[in-house]
């Protein structure tokens, strides 16, 4: 069945960079794409950005400049790298796989906190 | 980037009542408009996709309705389990922008 499991250091240090993994089973990386939703504490979801089944990535716009989303077909993973980190990126950072008209398949989230 | 903008913020409404949560989109996005529901500590699940179809295994009291670039959700005869925030999304063109969510409350 389709899963998905985020995975990441928990803390991460103000300035420092964020690498975070997305590892999916039940489905290919090549057939699908697959984007990162964050949601800050009490706040709403934010989409920050995708991987497509080309391989081509879209970000978004606030975040580009220090955004970067990659992946590793033959592990079915795919990683998401911030850099310049605040504590504005304190969040619930969310994989999720789209099917053309929505997403249907979530990781449970992984908590990042940005603090010294 | 295309914005969506959500009203209301939140939203008390008895058993039974009939709800309405709309998204306005800042320009045409044609059908690609869903919809979630996020319960606490959960991730968000989908209830309606392409503006009006609703989600396999999500009550019929969801509906999704769109007149141009205004979709709504509406629930009719809320229950106890429909609390929580509803979220739309456009996914006509990247980068793809949810609205800001809905929080339901049973009064």
């Amino acid at each position: 069945q389709v899963q998905l499991k985020e995975s990441g250091p928990g803390l991460v240090q103000p300035s420092q960079t964020l690498s975070l993994t997305c590892t999916v089973s039940g489905f290919s990386l090549t057939s699908n794409s697959v984007h990162w939703v964050r949601q800050p504490p009490g706040k709403g979801l934010e989409w920050v950005g995708a991987i497509w089944s080309g391989g081509s990535t879209d970000y978004n716009s606030a975040l580009k400049s220090r955004l970067s989303i990659s992946r590793d077909t033959s592990k079915s993973q795919v990683f998401l790298k911030m850099n310049s980190l605040q504590t504005e990126d304190t969040a619930i950072y969310f994989c999720t796989k789209f099917s053309y008209w929505y997403f249907d398949f979530w990781g449970p989230g992984t908590m990042v906190t940005v603090s010294s | 980037d295309i914005q969506m903008t959500q009203s209301p913020a939140s939203l008390s409404a008895s058993l039974e009542e009939i709800v309405t949560i709309t998204c306005q989109a800042s320009q045409d996005i044609g059908n690609y408009l869903s919809w979630y529901q996020q319960k606490p500590g959960k991730s968000p699940q989908l209830l309606i996709h392409s503006a009006t179809s609703l989600a396999d295994g999500v009550p019929s009291r969801f509906s999704g309705s769109r007149s141009g670039t205004q979709y709504s959700l509406k629930i009719n005869r809320l229950q106890v389990e429909d609390t929580g925030i509803y979220y739309c999304l456009q996914h006509y063109s990247a980068p793809y922008t949810f609205g800001a969510g809905t929080k339901l409350e049973l009064k």
